[in-house]
């Protein structure tokens, strides 16, 4: 099946300095990707759609700013978090969709899991 | 509003049985499609099924089956001979509207399974 990837798995970084997550389709190109955010023992929550090409399309409450997304090509999404925060701390995850017949699925990245101290 | 509910945090189940996550879903969009995926410790996604507003059968996936209610608004996993394995964290989830890849998936908050020897 088709294959997301996403990196880092892990991060650990002071507060304050800024936070560079990579997406990319790896066997098929992707014109929208999402961003979500998971708390420990909670939900996904959709952060932003990611647009390439365009601007990203941010959820209400999610601070521009603060969570930079880049889409410059098919195949790559990035998410940066700036000037990083505890309250950052979180597992992020990304996704791109593809239709294949009947079946419309979602594809996940691994998760990049931020810590922030 | 929820949109998709699930309204069991956790589950135990024997092993070898089978078993039943509920999850509801509230939309007014006549063309909207299902997902579950499983998120095991590791924070992967996998995708396990997916039932279309228009599929006239229930989805199945080898032992997961989809028992779609089209008219409750019900969209529950059934886990036939559950195995150590499945022990995870199970999300349903909804993509309003048709558009395949583009649209987002709005979650649940997830069911929490464990499988007993």
């Amino acid at each position: 099946g088709a294959v997301v990837s996403q990196h880092p798995s892990r991060v650990i970084c002071k507060s304050g300095t800024s936070v560079k997550i990579e997406c990319r389709s790896l066997d098929f190109q992707a014109t929208t990707m999402f961003w979500y955010r998971q708390f420990p023992k909670k939900s996904l929550m959709l952060m932003a759609t990611s647009n390439e090409g365009s601007k990203a399309t941010y959820e209400q409450g999610v601070e521009k700013d603060k969570f930079l997304i880049n889409h410059a090509s098919l195949t790559l999404s990035t998410l940066t978090v700036t000037s990083a925060h505890p309250e950052d701390s979180s597992f992020y995850i990304c996704s791109a969709g593809l239709q294949q017949g009947r079946i419309d699925e979602a594809f996940f990245g691994q998760g990049t899991r931020l810590t922030v101290v | 509003a929820q949109k998709i509910t699930q309204t069991q945090p956790g589950m135990f189940v024997q092993e070898k049985e089978a078993v039943t996550l509920d999850c509801t879903y509230d939309t007014s969009d006549p063309s909207y499609g299902l997902f579950w995926y499983k998120q095991p410790s590791s924070g992967e996604m996998i995708f396990l099924i997916y039932q279309g507003s228009y599929d006239q059968q229930n989805a199945t996936e080898g032992r997961y089956s989809l028992n779609f209610q089209k008219a409750r608004k019900s969209a529950n996993l059934v886990i036939s001979a559950s195995q150590l394995g499945d022990s995870a964290m199970y999300f349903c989830a909804m993509r309003e509207g048709y558009g395949g890849a583009t649209n987002k998936l709005i979650f649940g908050t997830g069911t929490l399974l464990a499988v007993q020897p």
